[in-house]
Formats: structure tokens, sequence, C-alpha cells
């Protein structure tokens, strides 16, 4: 079984630009959890999807972050302009069910912004 | 008051010790706890999942869950350098799907 997997790895940008997350679930999760570890800090829940709906996202930093999972499959978190505090490793999740199942995380996108 | 604290280390232990790592946490709501390792440049990987309290033993790693005092531990037996990691903890409320992690504890298994 495939796990959750990440791209880009590594992103570098410039402050004000845009980036463009991707993350593809294990298949058949239906959760999609998005998370950022910052450096120093824990790593922090950003939003959850149940298929190809947002069922929590009160841990979206502001409305710079747009994240969508069109048709229940991949996810993409951008973030437009970018700025220096959101520098830091982006971890996606995937579970089977909702409360009762683990999750399981990718190998996270590092972003770095300039 | 933090969610989950988690001392963050460094522990340094020899090969063949045991291994304690420890987490508490203040939310009573909380109802599943995982135990996650994370290699450098990686991305957490789950080592233990349970629920409620009570003990629950895979191989050489063991974790309890005290409720009642709000204390999460891991247990390693025999440890090994290939478990040099960062530990985390990370309950999870049974109504919510969003983990709340500790910081973590860097662990090195010296040969």
């Amino acid at each position: 079984e495939a796990g959750v997997t990440q791209f880009p790895s590594h992103s570098v940008i410039e402050k004000g630009q845009t980036v463009t997350l991707r993350c593809d679930p294990i298949s058949g999760h239906d959760n999609l959890y998005w998370y950022r570890r910052v450096m120093g800090k824990e790593i922090k829940f950003l939003l959850h999807f149940v298929k190809e709906s947002k069922q929590d996202e009160s841990g979206m930093p502001n409305n710079r972050f747009l994240a969508e999972r069109t048709g229940g499959t991949y996810s993409t978190l951008k973030v437009q302009p970018a700025e220096l505090e959101d520098s830091g490793v982006y971890f996606c999740a995937s579970s089977a069910t909702w409360g009762g199942s683990p999750l399981h995380f990718g190998n996270g996108t590092r972003l770095t912004v300039t | 008051q933090k969610e989950v604290e988690q001392d963050p280390g460094p522990l340094s232990v020899p090969e063949g010790a045991i291994v304690s790592l420890n987490c508490t946490y203040s939310n009573s709501a909380f109802q599943y706890f995982m135990w996650y390792r994370q290699y450098s440049r990686k991305g957490p990987e789950l080592l233990m999942y349970t629920y409620s309290s009570g003990n629950k033993e895979d191989g050489r790693f063991t974790a309890q869950v005290d409720k009642s005092s709000k204390y999460i531990s891991l247990f390693i037996r025999d440890s090994q350098p290939s478990d040099s990691a960062t530990y985390l903890c990370a309950p999870r409320g049974g109504s919510q799907g969003n983990l709340i992690f500790g910081k973590g504890t860097k662990l090195s298994v010296k040969p």
C-alpha cells in the first residue's frame, strides 16, 4: 500500500510569491488533514477534509492560505502571497475514518520564504 | 497551560537500555492516544495507537495511558541505535479529527 505522498519535498520562494503544495492520500482514505510545523514549535493542525468537504479549518492562519480537495482525492494547499512567517514544514496526513482510525503522515514539504 | 506537555530532551542512552518517554495533557476529552516516531527530514511515523486508559504492547514498545492523571508513557525495551529519532505524543478527542502534538523528545541510542 502506497503511503501519503507530498510534492514538492522542498520549496524556496520569495516573499510575495505564490506556492502550491500537493498531497496524495492513501487510496480509499476519505479523511485528509494538513498540519504545519514552524521552527521550534509543535506540529499544529491546519484543516481537515472529509472527501471534498472542509470539516474543520479552524487551524488555518489567515486568508492567504487556500486548501482544496476537488473530487475527494488529492489536495492542494496554496499560499498567496507568501510571507516570511509561513516558512516551515507542511505535513499532510490521511485516515480511513474520522474518529477511530490513526493518521498516516507524508514526509512533508519544507517551505522556505526569503 | 499547553494542551500537551512533553520534555524535548535530548535524551541519550546506551544500546540495550530501557527508555521511558512521557507526556502530560490537560484536556480530559482526549480518548485516543498516539505515539509517532520521526526521523530527520521524514514525516511522523505511527508507532503506537491506544484508546482510553491501559497498556498496549507491540514488540519492544509498550504504551501506557493513565487518564486519571492525564499521563501518557512510551517504553522502549532493549533500545537500538535505529531507535534514535524524535518521539511525538499526540492525543486526540473522540469527536475531533485533529491531533494535538507535543513538542517531541529527541532520543539518541549510543552503540
